[in-house]
């Protein structure tokens, strides 16, 4: 069975542009999250999406945005970029509806903004 | 709001001797609790998750976890490690009202030396 796979695996982009992040989650897992692994920060919380809607946001600005499609892929979104949004983007897939449930993870894209 | 710390930067240990890796949690009510490991430019791989029972878990890879509550811990141990278990450890705590979303603690790097 494949595992939540992501692209690109790297993306380099000038400050000011956008970048676009894609994730296809582990067939049957409804839920996608992504994270932001900056060096020296860890993880955090950027954005949580299930059956389609956003259901929690981190503490990021406006300018990180997302949507999850209706195969359950995700899509994330970054405009106007600075030099800090340098980092590795995780994204992670889980059911919703089956417990506690442990978050797998995909092997990232790191994005490098100069 | 949950969370998880992880008082240890760095863990240095011997090959063949046992690991252990320090997890103290805060949060209300029940805690849900996993540790992840990350190899090199790696995504974040499940080791093991404490629900509820046994307070001694067993995952992935020899590893297993102790939940302590009285103490708020929930220690990452090895029996006898490995080279190859030099890595990153990063342990989290369900979010409540959050799906499956985690939040992180800081990381531990795990240097084992032959």
């Amino acid at each position: 069975e494949a595992g939540v796979t992501q692209s690109p695996t790297h993306l380099i982009k000038t400050r000011g542009q956008q970048a676009t992040l894609r994730c296809s989650p582990i067939s049957g897992h409804t839920s996608v999250y992504w994270y932001q692994q900056a060096l020296g920060l860890g993880l955090q919380f950027l954005l949580w999406y299930d059956e389609g809607e956003e259901r929690n946001r981190g503490n990021f600005p406006p300018r990180f945005s997302g949507r999850q499609f209706p195969n359950y892929s995700s899509e994330l979104n970054v405009n106007a970029l600075e030099l800090e949004d340098s980092a590795l983007y995780l994204c992670a897939s889980s059911f919703q509806d089956r417990g506690i449930g442990e978050l797998f993870f995909g092997e990232g894209s790191r994005l490098t903004v100069l | 709001a949950q969370s998880v710390a992880q008082p240890e930067d760095q863990v240095n240990v011997a090959e063949g001797n046992p690991l252990t890796v320090k997890c103290t949690y805060s949060v209300s009510g029940n805690p849900y609790l996993f540790w992840y490991v990350q190899y090199p430019n790696r995504g974040l791989q499940f080791l093991l998750k404490y629900i509820t029972g046994d307070n001694l878990v067993k995952g992935s890879y020899g590893f297993e976890a102790e939940f302590n509550k009285s103490q708020t811990s929930f220690h990452l141990k090895k029996p006898s490690a490995l080279v190859s278990d030099s890595a990153l450890y990063f342990c989290a705590v369900r979010e409540r009202a959050a799906g499956n979303k985690l939040t992180f603690g800081g990381g531990t790097r795990v240097l084992v030396k032959p």
